[in-house]
């Protein structure tokens, strides 16, 4: 079976241009994470969605930030204009929901973004 | 608020010798589940044990298992018969199992390094 998938596996932009990240979940998965690791702050995360609907954006740092997730089986991060200070790696992770076992995250390989 | 403490520093360990990886959390939830992840230097998050606050038994998987002491609060992880392979991150993780409430709270992480 096919984990989640994300792309590009790594980013070199400059300051100001816009970014935009891709992920499709594992199928049947009903919940969608958008995450951001920092050495200073750790793994954040910005933002997810359950069916396809953003239940909680709290950790999206500004509005440049902006996350779609246009059916079941793709969504985006974008980032606009981006800045130095978003260079991080960004995951994308899914999962199931019902209680217990079945809410473990399964984390993408992640994109490395570098923002000049 | 859920609260995840990875205190140790780097550790080396030598091959094929048993490894603790402490964990302890803070939450006034009754139902919750615990995770680890492994994330080695290739920068992948791999899920690779599950605890749930009401299962009696520690959870086994493989070489890991988790010493699970619910009064405590602590879910620490043991990697038996270390490999060169086990060198990475690893993050202990905590969910709350409520309906709705979907937001992984992770700790900081612990070095393993393993030598042979």
């Amino acid at each position: 079976d096919a984990g989640v998938i994300q792309s590009p596996r790594h980013e070199v932009t400059e300051m100001g241009q816009e970014v935009t990240l891709r992920c499709k979940p594992i199928s049947g998965h009903d919940y969608l994470f958008w995450y951001r690791q920092t050495m200073m702050r750790g793994l954040e995360l910005l933002i997810y969605f359950n069916n396809n609907v953003p239940i909680d954006d709290s950790g999206m740092p500004e509005d440049r930030f902006s996350a779609k997730m246009p059916n079941a089986s793709f969504s985006t991060l974008k980032i606009q204009p981006s800045e130095p200070r978003d260079s991080a790696v960004y995951f994308c992770a899914s999962s199931l929901e019902s209680g217990g076992s079945t809410d473990t995250q399964y984390f993408g390989p992640g994109t490395r973004l570098t923002v000049l | 608020a859920q609260k995840i403490t990875q205190t140790q520093p780097g550790m080396f360990v030598q091959e094929k010798e048993a490894v603790t990886l402490d964990c302890t959390y803070d939450t006034s939830d009754q139902s919750y589940g615990l995770f680890w992840y492994k994330q080695p230097s290739s920068g992948e998050m791999i899920f690779l044990i599950y605890q749930g606050s009401y299962d009696e038994q520690n959870a086994t998987e493989g070489r890991y298992s988790l010493n699970f002491q619910k009064a405590r609060k602590s879910a620490n992880l043991v990697i038996s018969a270390s490999q060169l392979g086990d060198s990475a991150m690893y993050f202990c993780a905590m969910l709350t199992l409520l309906r709705g409430n979907n937001r992984l709270a992770f700790g900081k992480g612990n070095q393993v390094v393993v030598i042979p």
